[in-house]
């Protein structure tokens, strides 16, 4: 039972680039989340998924795309990399509301 | 606008208590939350409370008054272990958790 899992955990990105971050669950939760956090602020919310095949956009999800086509996966796009994307990643889900939030280890992006 | 505050750093001895107070205001409330990230890690949930009053779990106690708009995090018998920072999030109209800068703790011998 591996809870909660994000793949990479680490990556370096040249500003223009693209990459996919994979969010992975074994909980069978309804709803995900990606959310990055940075020095002095709160975790901000990027998009959301209240099931399979649906996404909604969160507090700050320009430059941002995601998709939801398995329960079980959630994954983050980023189109062209700049370097305010430059943040930790975090990935967590939530069997309902309102409930507690299981969150992945992260993943720690710098844009050069 | 939709605004979580709590203290940036506190400094505590071991063995000791220390009060962690959070203030927030939110387009509707479903409930406060209270989790612990320790540096380089994920948060993780401690506690909710949607009703008034002193919810207790352990060595850690959470405190809500929704009528001022205020919770706290009570953190007993402290120890080195108990240094991380400490995330409040309220759970607005929507569902949404709208969530505070958190609070580091530096525990001291």
């Amino acid at each position: 039972n591996a809870g909660v899992t994000q793949t990479p955990k680490f990556r370096v990105l040249k500003t223009g680039q693209s990459m996919t971050l994979l969010c992975a669950q074994d909980m069978n939760h309804e709803y995900m989340y990606w959310y990055r956090q940075d020095p002095g602020m709160g975790l901000r919310l990027i998009h959301y998924s209240v099931g399979e095949g649906t996404t909604a956009k969160g507090e700050v999800p320009d430059g941002y795309n995601v998709s939801r086509l398995k329960k079980q996966n959630f994954l983050l796009g980023l189109e062209s990399a700049a370097p305010s994307q430059t943040s930790v990643y975090f990935c967590a889900t939530q069997v309902g509301d309102p409930n507690e939030q299981f969150f992945g280890p992260g993943t720690r992006l710098t844009v050069l | 606008g939709q605004n979580i505050d709590q203290p940036t750093e506190m400094t505590a001895t071991e063995g000791a208590i220390v009060q962690i107070n959070c203030t927030y205001q939110t387009s509707g409330f479903n409930g406060l939350f209270w989790y612990q990230q320790h540096a380089g890690e994920a948060p993780t949930f401690l506690s909710y409370n949607v009703l008034d009053g002193l919810e207790e779990k352990g060595r850690f106690s959470s405190f809500l008054s929704r009528s001022k708009g205020y919770s706290y995090l009570l953190l007993k018998e402290l120890q080195m272990k108990d240094s991380a920072s400490y995330l409040c999030a309220v759970s607005d109209s929507n569902y949404q958790l709208i969530w505070g800068a958190g609070t580091k703790l530096i525990i001291k011998p």
